[in-house]
């Protein structure tokens, strides 16, 4: 079974500061690794997908996230946070064979002037 | 370009009553998904279709029903709501491969009373 840990419910950065946001999975085969943003009262919106190419992933608004099998890890990270990047994030996995997205809790993104 | 329409937004029912969630996409896709969204939880999948013609149970089935209608349509059902079951829903689309992004409506926020 797949499953999905984000570590950190909150996090709360500076305007400017890096924004680094964590996630393990756990697949028993490779795994397609997802991050959705949710903006107050709207849908998911896909900021990038790892799909075993490059196993480092350049998504929209500026964030990137690494790959990294040996630690089962897919982290999102950003440079420089600006306001509008205040959300909340999930994480989530997919696996061949199996359509359906399994989610992380959500990591809430607080953006301090 | 719209997407995933979800209707209605907003919906407030008495315990016992019954109601449909409706949903659309005009993306010609395969596989669409109902998943619910609690706090703390991130986003459950309640069931799933592949295909048209095809539903699955998903991790939280249990007091709800599915119907594909056709390629374009999938609708959720309560058919004796309980205040478990107030929650903010969301149907989503994708093609039928594995890592495909899954698209999703805006939500449809439902509270039982």
């Amino acid at each position: 079974a797949q499953s999905v840990t984000q570590l950190g419910s909150h996090v709360s950065v500076s305007e400017g500061a890096l924004v680094l946001l964590r996630c393990n999975y756990s697949s028993s085969v490779p795994p397609y690794l997802f991050w959705y943003v949710q903006y107050p009262n709207q849908g998911l919106q896909l900021l990038l997908k790892y799909t075993s190419a490059a196993t480092l992933v350049k998504g929209i608004n500026g964030f990137e996230a690494e790959f990294k099998k040996s630690e089962t890890s897919f982290h999102l990270t950003k440079p420089s946070a600006h306001m509008s990047d205040a959300a909340e994030y999930f994480c989530a996995v997919s696996e061949e064979g199996r359509r359906a997205l399994t989610f992380g809790s959500g990591t809430r993104l607080q953006v301090q002037p | 370009n719209a997407g995933v329409t979800q209707t209605p937004k907003f919906q407030v029912l008495k315990t016992g009553q019954s109601m449909t969630l409706q949903c659309a996409q005009d993306m010609n896709h395969n596989s669409m998904y109902w998943y619910r969204q609690d706090p703390g939880m991130g986003l459950r999948l309640i069931y799933y279709s592949a295909s048209e013609g095809t539903t699955d149970k998903g991790e939280v089935p249990n007091g709800y029903n599915v119907s594909r209608l056709n390629k374009r349509e999938f609708s959720l059902r309560l058919e004796s709501a309980a205040p478990s079951q107030t929650s903010v829903y969301f149907c989503a689309s994708s093609e039928a491969r594995g890592g495909n992004t899954i698209y999703f409506g805006e939500g449809s926020w439902l509270t039982v009373v």
